[in-house]
């Protein structure tokens, strides 16, 4: 199995630029979240999913857009980029809890500039 | 005050040394969570816990859900255990995180 995949690992961005950063997950996982980590402030969620068809905000959401059409599908929409979204963000995935022994899986993370 | 907290922020130990990292929550979880992250690198899960203890290799996790503590215990510690390691709870179907503890053994 793949687990997580990311794309772009690196991404630079002019301010005011657009851009999805990709998430995909072959583990049939229902849950899939996005994370930015910055440092000093550790990861902080930007927006989740619990299914198909289903997204929610986290602590950071603004500037942000997601959807989720499949299950294996997260895709995360920067609208208009700004420095302050200059990160490294991490999608990760897991089964609902009490379906698993295992924990979540993450990507590799996306390391965004922008400039 | 952050929803989970970590104790000490750094830490640093000679090879062999036994080594605790302690984590406090304040919120309800589903379980909690010990994650590893080596410097510029990915984030890779390594105890997930809803009650009692577990161990892996050197590592071992406990939790207290009456006092809402955990603890991640790494036995006779090595340079290759340097790391940040990473405290989360989990609850529908998303992550909160304490910032971590930086790791550092020397030979």
């Amino acid at each position: 199995n793949a687990g997580v995949t990311q794309t772009p690992k690196f991404q630079v961005l002019k301010t005011g630029q657009s851009m999805t950063l990709q998430c995909a997950q072959d583990m049939n996982h229902e849950y899939m979240s996005w994370y930015r980590q910055d440092p000093g402030m550790g990861l902080r969620l930007i927006h989740y999913s619990v299914g198909a068809g289903i997204t929610d905000q986290g602590e950071v959401p603004n500037g942000y857009n997601v959807s989720r059409s499949t299950t294996e599908d997260f895709p995360l929409r920067l609208l208009s980029a700004a420095p302050s979204q200059t990160s490294v963000y991490f999608c990760a995935s897991s089964p609902p809890h009490g379906t698993t022994i295992y924990g979540y899986t993450f990507g590799s993370g996306t390391r965004l500039t922008v400039v | 005050k952050n929803e989970v907290e970590q104790s000490p922020q750094n830490l640093t130990a000679q090879e062999g040394e036994f080594i605790t990292i302690n984590c406090s929550y304040s919120v309800g979880i589903s379980a909690l969570h010990w994650l590893q992250q080596h410097p510029g690198g990915g984030i890779v899960s390594l105890f997930m816990l809803s009650s009692g203890k577990k161990k892996h290799g050197r590592l071992i996790a406990t939790i207290n859900i009456q006092e809402k503590h955990s603890s991640l215990h790494i036995t006779a510690s090595h340079p290759r255990d340097s790391a940040v390691y990473i405290c989360a709870v989990s609850g529908a179907g998303k992550l909160i995180f304490g910032t971590g503890t930086r790791l550092q053994v020397f030979p």
